[in-house]
Formats: structure tokens, sequence, C-alpha cells
């Protein structure tokens, strides 16, 4: 059975850092992309980036380039969304995906359990 | 940027059908996607490929596509099918980095 097993909630200040983490079993984690999407209180979806774990080849969102880092460690399925210094507006559900990709077809067919993620002084 | 547009809202009776509409001018070129999110639950994918269904997804839904819009059809609604739906797709150029959501379609049983 596939599944991605993310990290526990986080409440955070401003400023500070932040690596939240998802790990992928019942599937061989190194050969599919693995995608992060934000989802902010009471809003939509929204793609922040793919990682393949097979060898650490990254994309991100315009919107999130610069913004966050996205990593994996391929000998322990894992892979990471981190922050250098968080902002209030970081406030969010953060979901892994499994993300099916070629040329033509790009989608999630399995999703973590989310992420909250608070940021707050 | 591209763009996908819902509708913000669509209400139902139970037994109804229920059509949900996603717009997008690269739709011709790309395949759209539809995920089902229930309160405090992570998305689920009902439709790939604009009109597969995964395994398990009841067969009351399906998927359709004409030109630059695609739509989610719910067959005999029922009440657990209240969520809110969103289409996905990406841009026309194909590249890793332009996957793109709809806003959402909150869909109400009567």
């Amino acid at each position: 059975e596939v599944q991605l097993v993310q990290s526990g909630a986080e409440v955070k200040k401003p400023g500070e850092s932040l690596k939240i983490s998802c790990k992928g079993s019942g599937y061989s984690f190194t050969s599919y992309w693995i995608g992060w999407v934000r989802q902010m209180p009471g809003k939509g979806l929204e793609w922040m980036g793919i990682i393949y774990p097979g060898d650490s080849d990254t994309r991100y969102s315009p919107s999130f380039q610069g913004q966050v880092t996205i990593s994996a460690d391929k000998s322990i399925s894992t892979a990471y969304l981190q922050w250098s210094s968080l902002k209030a507006s970081d406030t969010a559900m953060y979901y892994c995906v499994r993300q099916m990709t070629t040329v033509t077809t790009q989608y999630f067919d399995y999703w973590g359990q989310g992420t909250l993620v608070t940021v707050s002084s | 940027s591209y763009e996908l547009t819902q509708p913000p809202s669509v209400s139902v009776s139970p037994g109804q059908t229920a059509r949900i509409t996603c717009s997008g001018d690269a739709l011709p070129k790309q395949y759209a996607y539809w995920y089902q999110q229930k309160p405090g639950q992570a998305p689920v994918l009902v439709i790939y490929k604009d009109s597969e269904r995964p395994s398990g997804i009841p067969e009351r839904f399906s998927g359709s596509s004409s030109g630059t819009t695609v739509t989610l059809t719910i067959s005999g609604v029922q009440a657990e099918d209240e969520a809110d739906y969103y289409c996905q797709s990406a841009d026309s150029s194909g590249t890793y980095a332009d996957v793109v959501f709809g806003g959402g379609t909150k869909l109400t049983v009567l």
C-alpha cells in the first residue's frame, strides 16, 4: 500500500527556520516525483514544487522559487520542505504528494495527511 | 500566469446530478484532473486524464471535456459527496513547473 506520512504540526515564531518531512512507503521512492502543495486557511490548493528523489532534480513554482527549499534523502525515503525565515503568511497546511509526471500528464495520485504550520509571534 | 476558473459553489438535492465546470485556455492541449476534499481531510483524486476514474472511486463520478471547458459530473448525488472539488491541469508549455489548480467549488447537498 502506497503511503506518504508527514511530520506533525508545528508552531513557530516569525524569523525562525523549519523543516518538515514526508516519508514514502509501499513503492519505489526513487522512481516517482514528490511534490508539495500549500493550502492557506480557508483557501484553495497551490502547487509549490517537486523533487525526483532518484537524482534530486528539483523544480519550483515561480510563486515559491526562493521562498522554500525542497530536498530528499533517498536512503530513508523521505522528502523535505524547509524555510530559512518563516513569516506569518506561511501559516498553512502543507501536503506532500506523489506526482505522476510526463510531458502530457501531471497529477497527484497519493497525498500525505498534511502538516499544519502555524507562524505567530 | 495560467488560470483555471471554477464556480465558487454548486448546490443540488440528493439523488440529482451535479455538474462542476472548469475553464482554461490550455485545456484542449492538457489533461484535467479532479480532486475531492472533505473538511479536515487531504484531497483525493476522483478523475484523471479528463475522464478516467481511479480504482475505488464510485461510478457516479465522471468527467468530460469540450474545448476549453472540462466538467465533473456526479450522478445521483449523495450526502457524502458534499465537499470542495478542485480541478487541476498544467500550462500548455508542458514544463514541470506549471501545475495549476482551479479555485475550487463547494458542493452543497441540500
